[in-house]
């Protein structure tokens, strides 16, 4: 089935610990995205990619860093610089443009600080 | 810069009766724009959106929205609301020849039996 999977399903991170959430599709979908979700916040923007091998900013993206690799990856690490990390993260992934253009979300992962 | 407000944080209505959930956005250009919901313990599903044409969109699950560019509205309408459609909705906006997505804070609806 495709689908877009993230990984793991819950993450705890200490102190100054950096961890990293993944976040795999098999849509062939170009265009890959990170949000965050707290309650009364919406889904805020960390990063988004367009294509493999770039990547651009989002409206929250101190503390956070991406990769893009390969089409089908697009992982995020939350840095120890991130002093806030607790939230709901989801992974989303698009085709570009036209008709067919909508987001497919993964299921979150669940960051809480020990 | 753009962005999306939702300026209801909470939408009460009884079942049978209408629903609108609100949203202005702001945005240089052309503006795509889209409606999500997430229902509890599921994840978000796309429900609908404009990109360009006919102003009245319709969507999934009986949903319709309807684009109005000189007040930057895309409200979001069920002419009749099942206890079902009791869930999270956002709205968001991109520019059309940019793919950064934004969302808002969200409309949490509860429809009463």
């Amino acid at each position: 089935d495709g689908g877009i999977t993230q990984s793991p399903k819950y993450l705890f991170r200490k102190e100054g610990q950096n961890v990293t959430l993944s976040c795999e599709q098999n849509l062939n979908h170009d265009a890959m995205y990170w949000y965050r979700q707290d309650p009364g916040q919406g889904l805020r923007l960390i990063y988004y990619s367009q294509i493999v091998n770039d990547f651009q900013k989002g409206d929250i993206a101190e503390g956070y860093s991406v990769s893009r690799e390969k089409k089908e990856s697009f992982p995020l690490t939350v840095t120890s610089a991130q002093k806030n990390p607790t939230a709901f993260y989801l992974c989303a992934s698009t085709s570009q443009g036209g008709t067919n253009e909508k987001l497919f979300f993964g299921s979150g992962t669940q960051l809480s600080v020990l | 810069a753009q962005s999306v407000a939702q300026p209801e944080d909470q939408v009460n209505v009884a079942e049978g009766n209408p629903l609108t959930v609100k949203c202005t956005y702001s945005v240089s250009g052309n503006p795509y724009l889209f409606w999500y919901v997430q229902y509890p313990n599921r994840g978000l599903q796309f429900l609908l959106k404009y990109i360009t044409g006919d102003n009245l969109v319709k969507g999934s699950y009986g949903f319709e929205a309807e684009f109005n560019k000189s007040q930057t509205s895309f409200h979001l309408k069920k002419p009749s609301a099942l206890v079902s459609d009791s869930a999270l909705y956002f709205c968001a906006v991109r520019r059309g020849n940019d793919y950064k997505l934004s969302f808002g804070a969200g409309t949490t609806v509860t429809v009463r039996a």
